[in-house]
C-alpha cells in the first residue's frame, strides 16, 4: 500500500453534468475525509467517514454532493448538475483512530482536479 | 471571523534566515494543533503536530499559546527547499473530527 490513491486526477466537464470522484484510503485507516481546495485557500471539509458511517458534513455540501463509503474501504464523492463554481482541487485524506504516533493525523492523496466549463 | 487565521504572505527571506509565521484560532476549545506544508500543486503533508509545551524538530519549533489562541512556527536556517506554503490546522473538539485548516502562509527563501 503506498498511500492514499485518488482517481481520476483531472476532469474537465461541462457545467450541468455529473462526475465522480474515487477514493482509495491507507488499507488500515479507519477514518476518511474529503476536502476541497481552490487556488489561494486552504484545504475546506466536506466530509468525513468512520468506517462505512458518514459521521460529519459540512455546509459547503450542498444537495448536488453526495459522498458514500459503502463497505468502509473506498469512497466515491459525486458531484450532480456542476456548477463553474464548483472546480476545485477535491482532496481525499485518511487516518486511524488510536493513540501514538500517527493516530489522527490526515494523509492526502493527489487529488483530483475539477474544470467545469 | 474566520475559525483559523494565518497571514497570506508571501514572506520572501534569504537563505540562513529565521522566519516564524502565526496563527490565530478563534474555538476556544479546539484540542489538537497541526502544522503542514503544502508545495506548489501537490497536497499537504504534515509537517509537524503541536505540543501544549511546546515542540521541536530539528530547524523547526512550534508552539502554543491557549491564553491567546494562537500557535506559531519557527524555522530557523532556511533552505531553499523550505519554500512553500503553511498550513495552520486546527482539530476543533466538541465532538468535531474534522481538521480546520488556515488558508496558509506562502514562504520563499531566496538564494
Amino acid at each position: 500500500d503506498t498511500g492514499v490513491s485518488q482517481n481520476p486526477r483531472h476532469k474537465i466537464t461541462k457545467r450541468g453534468q455529473n462526475v465522480t470522484f474515487r477514493c482509495d484510503p491507507i488499507s488500515e485507516h479507519n477514518r476518511l475525509y474529503w476536502y476541497r481546495q481552490t487556488l489561494g485557500q486552504g484545504p475546506e471539509f466536506l466530509t468525513y467517514f468512520q468506517n462505512e458511517a458518514q459521521l460529519e458534513k459540512s455546509r459547503l455540501l450542498s444537495d448536488r454532493f453526495s459522498a458514500e463509503r459503502p463497505k468502509g474501504s473506498f469512497s466515491t464523492l459525486e458531484i450532480q448538475r456542476t456548477e463553474q463554481g464548483d472546480s476545485a482541487m477535491y482532496l481525499c485524506a485518511s487516518s486511524f483512530r488510536g493513540q501514538g504516533s500517527g493516530a489522527n493525523v490526515l494523509t492526502f492523496g493527489a487529488g483530483s482536479r475539477l474544470t467545469v466549463l | 471571523r474566520k475559525e483559523v487565521e494565518q497571514d497570506p504572505g508571501p514572506f520572501n527571506v534569504p537563505e540562513g534566515a529565521t522566519v516564524a509565521f502565526n496563527c490565530t484560532y478563534s474555538n476556544s476549545a479546539s484540542q489538537s494543533f497541526f502544522w503542514y506544508r503544502q508545495d506548489c500543486r501537490k497536497e499537504p503533508k504534515l509537517l509537524m503536530s503541536v505540543y501544549s509545551s511546546g515542540n521541536e524538530d530539528g530547524r523547526f519549533t512550534a508552539q502554543l499559546n491557549r491564553a491567546s489562541q494562537y500557535i506559531s512556527l519557527l524555522i530557523r536556517d532556511s533552505k531553499l527547499s523550505d519554500s512553500a506554503t503553511y498550513l495552520c490546522v486546527v482539530n476543533e473538539g466538541t465532538g468535531r473530527r474534522a481538521l480546520t485548516f488556515g488558508s496558509g502562509t506562502r514562504l520563499q527563501v531566496q538564494p
